[in-house]
């Protein structure tokens, strides 16, 4: 079964300091991943999209990266903000016509990260 | 441009009712897929329509229906509604099934 698993559930980290989100996926055959940020009660918000060839893409103080030998992604997050609590959700993009009922998207729980003063 | 909208923004229904709800793609794109977001989890997928045709569907029971219009937007309809169908509705558009998908801001249905 294609799965996306996520961690850790939850973080609590200073505002300024840096944090890293993991990504561990089971989803064949693989199409991209991306990384979401997601605020309380709202859609997501792409961040980055990777493909198989891509080992890392930054976006402002986002840095992904990817394995895709190992099936693992993480989320960098440098610098952090007040405005970076949110939600980070993992997605993992089977090729069409391969995801079955889970669509070709799929969704990992996210991470819960909060910035405190 | 305007990004994808939906509608109604919060709705609150009893256990039995019926609901409908609404999303309007971003210009140009002609899929449109709905998410339903229990608190706490990540969305699961419901339904993928391209071209006003059902092109993907959940594990979602035949409670749930949706269809596409010549306009490309969208309606997702719940009947019998269950006190478990409580979630934020999303609703993402995309110019094909295999590209990028926009989310909307979703709805947030409240059943009681």
């Amino acid at each position: 079964k294609n799965q996306v698993e996520q961690s850790p559930q939850s973080l609590i980290i200073l505002e300024g300091k840096n944090c890293t989100l993991q990504c561990n996926y089971t989803v064949s055959p693989f199409s991209n991943l991306r990384w979401y940020k997601q605020d309380t009660g709202r859609g997501p918000v792409s961040l980055t999209i990777m493909t198989f060839s891509e080992n890392t893409k930054s976006n402002g103080r986002y840095t992904a990266t990817l394995d895709a030998d190992t099936k693992q992604s993480s989320l960098h997050i440098t610098a952090s903000q007040l405005s970076d609590s949110a939600s980070y959700i993992c997605v993992v993009s089977a090729k069409l016509g391969y995801g079955g009922s889970q669509g070709n998207l799929i969704f990992g729980k996210g991470t819960k990260l909060s910035v405190k003063p | 441009d305007a990004g994808v909208t939906q509608s109604p923004t919060h709705l609150i229904k009893t256990r039995g009712q019926h609901v409908t709800l609404r999303c309007s793609p971003i210009s140009g794109h002609k899929s449109v897929s709905w998410y339903q977001q229990v608190l706490g989890q990540g969305p699961q997928f419901i339904f993928q329509y391209y071209e006003k045709e059902e092109r993907g569907r959940g594990n979602f029971p035949d409670r749930f229906s949706a269809r596409q219009f010549p306009n490309y937007s969208s309606e997702l309809n719940v009947n019998a509604l269950l006190l478990g169908d409580s979630a934020l509705y999303l609703c993402a558009s995309s110019p094909g099934p295999v590209y990028e998908q926009y989310f909307g801001p979703g709805t947030r249905l409240t059943v009681t």
